[in-house]
């Protein structure tokens, strides 16, 4: 069974402009959920897909958004790029999501804002 | 509110020494706890999860922790470690009221020659 995987694993863009990130997860899982890595907050939360409908968030500002298709693809956008956004940006999918399941991770996407 | 420590950003072990990474969450219900690493430019992977049972949890590659309620604790243990164990360890909790994971901040795991 194919991983999650994330398109691209690389990237480069300036300030001001805006990104879009995909992740298609493991072929029967449902829900999928975004994660920000940075050597200085750690793993921070974005948001949680399930069945299309954002089921979670974390504390972001509006310019982070996301959505899932009915195939479980899910895609976040980032609009008027800042510095501060540099970042790994992690994928996860799990079948449902339920507490005990765990999740299962992509590669990331490396962004970098100049 | 639910939250992981992770204690010690960096450990630092020989090679063949045993590993002992520190996790301490918060929860006032039973927890679900997981291990995850992260290699180098690559993502998390899953190296155990306590849910139910046994409270001494078996995961891959040698690595395994045990949960303690009393001490609200998971660490993780690897008897002998491994060049190949150097990687980042994370600890993370969630519960069934809200099954979001809440994550510590990480151990970077250092294995001397």
């Amino acid at each position: 069974k194919a991983g999650v995987t994330q398109t691209p694993r690389y990237l480069i863009k300036t300030r001001g402009q805006q990104v879009t990130l995909s992740c298609s997860p493991i072929s029967g899982h449902r829900s999928v959920s975004w994660y920000q890595q940075t050597p200085g907050q750690g793993l921070q939360f974005l948001f949680e897909y399930f069945s299309e409908t954002q089921r979670n968030k974390g504390n972001f500002p509006g310019r982070f958004s996301g959505r899932q298709f009915s195939n479980s693809r899910s895609e976040m956008n980032v609009s008027t790029l800042e510095l501060g956004d540099s970042a790994l940006y992690l994928c996860a999918s799990k079948p449902v999501p339920l507490a005990n399941n765990e999740q299962f991770f992509g590669p990331g996407t490396r962004l970098t804002v100049l | 509110a639910q939250s992981v420590t992770q204690l010690g950003s960096h450990v630092s072990v020989s090679e063949g020494a045993l590993v002992l990474l520190r996790c301490n969450y918060s929860s006032s219900v039973p927890p679900y706890l997981f291990w995850y690493v992260q290699y180098p430019n690559q993502g998390l992977q899953l190296l155990l999860k306590y849910t139910t049972g046994a409270t001494l949890v078996k995961g891959i590659n040698g690595f395994e922790a045990e949960f303690k309620k009393s001490e609200t604790s998971f660490h993780l243990t690897k008897p002998s470690a491994h060049m190949s164990d150097a990687a980042e360890y994370f600890c993370a909790v969630s519960e069934e009221s809200n099954y979001q994971l809440i994550w510590g901040a990480g151990t970077k795991l250092i294995i001397k020659p």
